[in-house]
């Protein structure tokens, strides 16, 4: 069973739109951590943010913001004021403490920024 | 600079010819991995080593090999590639598993098998 699902295939905005990215996960753990990756075209994969099960705050990171909340198994990203830059694919990940060294990925949401 | 580096970033083999994909990082990690990214199904883990001369299979390790001899490289072995192993590899390494801390990937590797 997929345990990180991105239901969202593409998004396609135009610039200074903001953007929300919706991950959803399954896990039967109390304890696991949730990632975020970019891949921006030219193929490298770039780490955003982690986040463990027991801290819920949400996070800011300039135009980036997560929101995570286990009552509804989510961790959703969003781009603020979006930029041609951020045109990428995205993937949410999950790792659990029931399965130590894998981390397992959602399909990835493609996102294009239009200018 | 810290990072992973895999080598060759492209790759096109005829099918039944061994092939090998390096992975080498200089960060000093105990954890490294390889997935592979192919469309629609995000990246999938083929195997994975916590330790020198310890590894295990992750997801999809059919068709793969792997060995961890130094604690630096982690090679990945098709012994005989068939063309359903296209697909796109990535090498991670993290400074341990259990999530604890981000995972560092390579450039990737695009390999076609025809």
């Amino acid at each position: 069973a997929q345990k990180v699902t991105q239901a969202q295939t593409e998004i396609s905005v135009v610039e200074k739109e903001d953007v929300t990215l919706d991950c959803v996960y399954e896990t039967r753990d109390t304890t696991y951590y949730l990632f975020w990756y970019k891949q921006p075209p030219s193929g490298e994969l770039v780490f955003l943010i982690r986040r463990n099960s027991f801290d819920e705050q949400n996070e800011i990171s300039g135009r980036y913001s997560w929101n995570f909340q286990k009552s509804t198994s989510s961790f959703n990203f969003t781009i603020t004021a979006s930029q041609v830059v951020d045109s990428a694919v995205y993937f949410c990940a999950l790792s659990e403490s029931s399965n130590d060294y894998k981390l397992s990925f959602g399909a990835g949401t493609t996102v294009t920024v239009r200018a | 600079e810290a990072q992973v580096t895999q080598n060759p970033r492209y790759l096109i083999t005829v099918t039944g010819k061994k092939l090998t994909v390096t992975c080498s990082q200089n960060m000093n990690h105990e954890y490294m991995s390889w997935y592979r990214q192919d469309p629609g199904l995000g990246l999938r883990q083929i195997y994975y080593s916590m330790n020198v001369e310890v590894t295990d299979k992750g997801d999809v390790p059919e068709g793969y090999k792997v060995s961890r001899k130094e604690k630096r490289n982690f090679p990945l072995i098709l012994e005989s590639p068939s063309p359903n192993q296209t697909s796109l590899y990535f090498c991670a390494s993290s400074l341990q598993g259990r999530g604890y801390t981000e995972a560092f990937f390579g450039q990737g590797t695009r390999l076609t098998v025809v």
